[in-house]
């Protein structure tokens, strides 16, 4: 079965400094991973993916993530926070081992950036 | 170009009743997710279709069906609502290149549900 779990439920950062939120995952093969980004009473919006390659993708609005396969994590990255980052964050997978179009969402990680 | 758009907005119902939630996917995209999105948790895979046949289906009653138009958009179903089915109903679409697990879904604002 594929999964992917984010162990912070709420990351806190002041304006301007780095921000990193973390994603582990479980999958059969190669895994397909993407980041999506929740404002409140919205839809997601998608910021980045990792297929093959580089491990280090760059995504919308500043975001970047870094793919590692031995420690099966791929943890998004902002080198200066935003106020306006402020969000709700979802790390997913897919496993195409599984023959299966599903996306597995984590629970989300709160991001706060204070002024 | 228009995004992924749902209808309705909000919805509020009874326990036992029947909802039909509805989702229009950009332009040119011929594959439909369905996603059910409880409060406090990440979105749970509900169905995908492309080219109107079911091509996923998650760990769902079958109280919960779904079809796809020649259009492509699409229709979720759920009958004999429960309190737990209240939710935010996301639907996604994406190109929908057959075999293409790399394919992105963009996301529509999604039906707040409420089952009262």
């Amino acid at each position: 079965a594929q999964s992917v779990a984010q162990p912070e439920d709420q990351v806190n950062v002041a304006e301007g400094n780095p921000l990193t939120v973390k994603c582990t995952y479980s999958v059969s093969g190669n895994p397909y991973l993407f980041w999506y980004v929740q404002y409140p009473n919205r839809g997601l919006q998608f910021l980045l993916k990792y297929i093959t390659g580089d491990n280090l993708v760059k995504g919308s609005y500043g975001f970047e993530a870094e793919f590692n396969k031995s420690q099966t994590s791929f943890h998004l990255k902002k080198p200066s926070a935003l106020v306006s980052d402020s969000a709700l964050y979802f790390c997913a997978v897919r496993d195409p081992f599984l023959n299966d179009y599903k996306l597995s969402f984590g629970a989300g990680t709160t991001v706060t950036v204070r002024a | 170009d228009a995004g992924v758009t749902q209808s309705p907005t909000h919805l509020i119902k009874t326990r036992g009743q029947h909802v039909t939630l509805r989702c229009s996917p950009i332009s040119g995209h011929k594959s439909v997710s369905w996603y059910q999105q409880v409060l406090g948790q990440g979105p749970q895979f509900i169905f995908q279709y492309y080219e109107k046949e079911e091509r996923g289906r998650g760990n769902f009653p079958d109280r919960f069906s779904a079809r796809q138009f020649p259009n492509y958009s699409s229709e979720l179903n759920v009958n004999a609502l429960l309190l737990g089915d209240s939710a935010l109903y996301l639907c996604a679409s994406s190109v929908g290149t057959s075999g293409s697990w790399m394919e992105t879904q963009y996301f529509g604002p999604g039906t707040r549900l409420l089952v009262l």
